[in-house]
């Protein structure tokens, strides 16, 4: 199973709203929609920002959306903070032959300029 | 409070053994499935394994399947993770994670411990 394509570097001032895309395929993204997005800083346990491709858990700011179109998936953030400032994957659920596994993607660096 | 905590990560030789630790408290270890997510060196994350509540199902990523086996006492609300013939591909640090109640997605992550496979 391949990893999920991300861009691996997304900046953006203060205040400003940046997406970050993710790219799969109809066998993981495209066919289900139990995609997620992590936000993992060095040294820190990863931290689940959205799942189910819009929910956002408890306690995980309204500045994070979620959306999906066929095989990509999105990660917005608004009014960009300097917290912000971290490495961000997507993950999707997948099966092969009818075995359930979970893909993640390379990964995108947001940089708060 | 929610935690996970991993242990038994350390240094050793290609084809050699190591077995990880995960303690959970905070929660009902037994409701929910579980996982061990890794990430190598300048690497992404990758999810490596999980198992089902009652530990009667257990899923592998390809490359590790035949090597690590996952496993969980919830009397002692632990899971585990034996990794056996440990290539130097398996470097990484290894997390714990809680799968959320469809295990769709993995909402609460241990602070992961370093595996080096180098001889």
């Amino acid at each position: 199973q391949s990893a999920l394509t991300q861009p691996a570097s997304v900046s953006g001032s203060p205040g400003q709203s940046i997406t970050l895309s993710c790219t799969g395929t109809s066998s993981d993204i495209g066919g289900y929609n139990y995609v997620s997005w992590y936000q993992h800083s060095p040294g820190k346990a990863p931290k689940l920002m959205i799942y189910e491709v819009s929910n956002r858990p408890s306690g995980v700011s309204n500045r994070f959306s979620g959306s999906k179109s066929a095989n990509t998936a999105s990660l917005t953030i608004s009014g960009l903070q300097a917290e912000d400032e971290a490495d961000y994957y997507c993950c999707s659920y997948t099966t092969t032959i009818n075995t359930p596994a979970y893909v993640f993607g390379t990964g995108t660096k947001v940089t708060v300029l | 409070e929610v935690q996970l905590v991993e242990s038994g990560g350390g240094l050793v030789q290609p084809g050699g053994s190591l077995r990880l630790s995960c303690a959970a408290s905070g929660f009902t270890f037994s409701s929910y499935w579980m996982n061990w997510v890794r990430q190598a060196p300048g690497e992404g994350l990758e999810w490596v394994a999980n198992i089902k509540q009652d530990g009667s199902q257990k899923y592998y990523l390809d490359s590790v399947k035949g090597r690590f086996t996952i496993s969980r006492d919830t009397a002692k609300n632990s899971l585990y993770l034996q990794m056996n013939s440990l290539r130097a591909e398996d470097t990484a640090v290894y997390y714990c994670a809680r799968c959320t109640r469809w295990c769709d997605a993995f909402d609460i992550w241990g602070q992961g411990t370093m595996v080096t496979v180098s001889s």
